[in-house]
């Protein structure tokens, strides 16, 4: 089992510029979070599901969208990217209490 | 208010030698999860250990355990017999209300130095 796997592991965006971080798991787990950690910092939520076509705000949504048509697959899209979307972001599954995460993506925005 | 707070921003500590670090937290649930990560200087979150609101024990994971304080609300991390790859940033975790998706909040984070 590969786990959680994020893609791409850095990218560097230009302001205003939109993209799709994608986060894969193979555990068949049907909870999946989006976390990001900025520098320094614990993890912030920022969107969650429970379930293949269910998905729902965590604590920091603004700026970001996501979908859950799968099991697996759990995309969060940046629309018009910030400096303050700089951030390693996280995803991560659970079938019950714990969270596996992926190995993470960092976003620079210039 | 905070919900989970880890006060101690930085530590050292001598290899082979115990460290505790202070995780407290904030809820009104009465069913709750209390979760350590750690995070080397590589990136990746590993989980280490699990404590439920109910569980009578502190849970124990090898050479990691976690010290439960339900009345002071206190979940410390012990580690025991420190080893140079144990230097890294651990993070306490607390989910709570388990209907709405299991979700985590996270404290600030303790980064640890283990000295030869």
């Amino acid at each position: 089992n590969a786990g959680v796997t994020q893609t791409p592991k850095f990218r560097i965006l230009k302001i205003g510029q939109s993209m799709t971080l994608q986060c894969t798991q193979d555990m068949n787990h049907n909870y999946m979070y989006w976390y990001r950690q900025d520098p320094g910092m614990g993890l912030k939520l920022i969107y969650y599901s429970v379930g293949a076509g269910i998905t729902d705000k965590g604590e920091v949504p603004n700026g970001y969208n996501v979908s859950r048509s799968t099991t697996e697959d759990f995309p969060l899209r940046l629309e018009l990217a910030a400096p303050s979307q700089t951030s390693v972001y996280f995803c991560a599954s659970s079938a019950e209490e714990t969270q596996y995460f992926g190995p993470g993506t960092r976003l620079l925005v210039l | 208010a905070q919900k989970i707070t880890q006060t101690q921003p930085g530590m050292f500590v001598q290899e082979k030698e115990a460290v505790t670090l202070d995780c407290t937290y904030d809820t009104s649930d009465q069913s709750y999860g209390l979760f350590w990560y750690k995070q080397p200087s590589s990136g990746e979150m590993i989980f280490l250990i699990y404590q439920g609101s109910y569980d009578e024990q502190n849970a124990t994971e090898g050479r990691y355990s976690l010290n439960f304080q339900k009345a002071r609300k206190s979940a410390n991390l012990v580690i025991s017999a420190s080893q140079l790859g144990d230097s890294a940033m651990y993070f306490c975790a607390m989910r709570e209300n388990k209907a709405a998706g299991n979700k985590l909040t996270f404290g600030g984070g303790t980064r640890v130095l283990v000295k030869p």
